[in-house]
């Protein structure tokens, strides 16, 4: 089944552990990106990478980090977690240009206390 | 830069009846795509429907249409014969055709379906 998997879906973590949010996609897209999901703001994209080693800032990138070591994954990474990331946590994939729609994991919600 | 606003944060219709939601948008581009997104309760993030910018046609998926207005710089969602499963969070999101594929999203529609 073609699928983009994130985990782990729920984590709950205190301040400045550092923590890693692993994202893998089965359908050999070279798009991958991250997004938050927080209440009356909608999605908003942390990072995203177009293909194996490239990536780049998206509108949020400030407390995260990405790599793009193999094509099907894409981890997120927080340093140090700090409760404003306390979110909703979406990764996607694409196969490219044109009207293809992004494709989702299932989201990881975050808890930083 | 994109931005996309929905300025509808909560809806509810009965059930078989037909709703309506909004979505305006601006961009400086040419060339972009616009999608409908739908979040149930699971949170999952389910494509309902897109629409290429340069297709003046309505896009139409089974009960769910849009009414594409690219003069004005309007999206909206049809849903029809509104069921229980319909409920959810909607999400109106645009993406230009060049460079980072990122979805400019609004800030979504909430859909309560009265039995």
């Amino acid at each position: 089944e073609a699928q983009v998997t994130q985990n782990p879906r729920y984590l709950i973590t205190v301040t400045g552990k550092k923590l890693t949010v692993t994202c893998s996609q089965n359908m050999n897209h070279e798009y991958m990106s991250w997004y938050r999901q927080d209440p009356g703001l909608g999605l908003r994209q942390i990072y995203y990478s177009m293909n194996v080693e490239v990536t780049d800032k998206g509108d949020v990138p400030e407390g995260y980090k990405v790599s793009r070591k193999e094509k099907r994954n894409f981890p997120l990474i927080l340093e140090s977690p700090s409760p404003n990331q306390t979110s909703l946590y979406f990764c996607a994939s694409s196969p490219g240009q044109g009207v293809s729609p992004l494709h989702f994991g299932n989201g990881t919600r975050l808890t930083v206390t | 830069a994109q931005t996309v606003t929905q300025s509808q944060p909560e809806m509810s219709v009965q059930e078989a009846e037909t709703v309506t939601l909004s979505c305006t948008y601006d961009t400086s581009e040419s060339d972009y795509y616009l999608f409908w997104y739908k979040q149930p309760p699971s949170r999952q993030m389910i494509l309902v429907i897109r629409q290429e910018a340069y297709k003046q046609q309505n896009a139409t998926e089974n009960r769910f249409s849009v009414n594409f207005q690219k003069a004005a710089k309007s999206f909206s969602l049809k849903i029809s014969d509104s069921q229980l499963g319909d409920a959810a969070m909607y999400f109106c999101a645009s993406r230009t055709n060049f460079g980072n594929e990122k979805l400019t999203f609004g800030t979504g529609t909430r859909l309560t379906i009265i039995p």
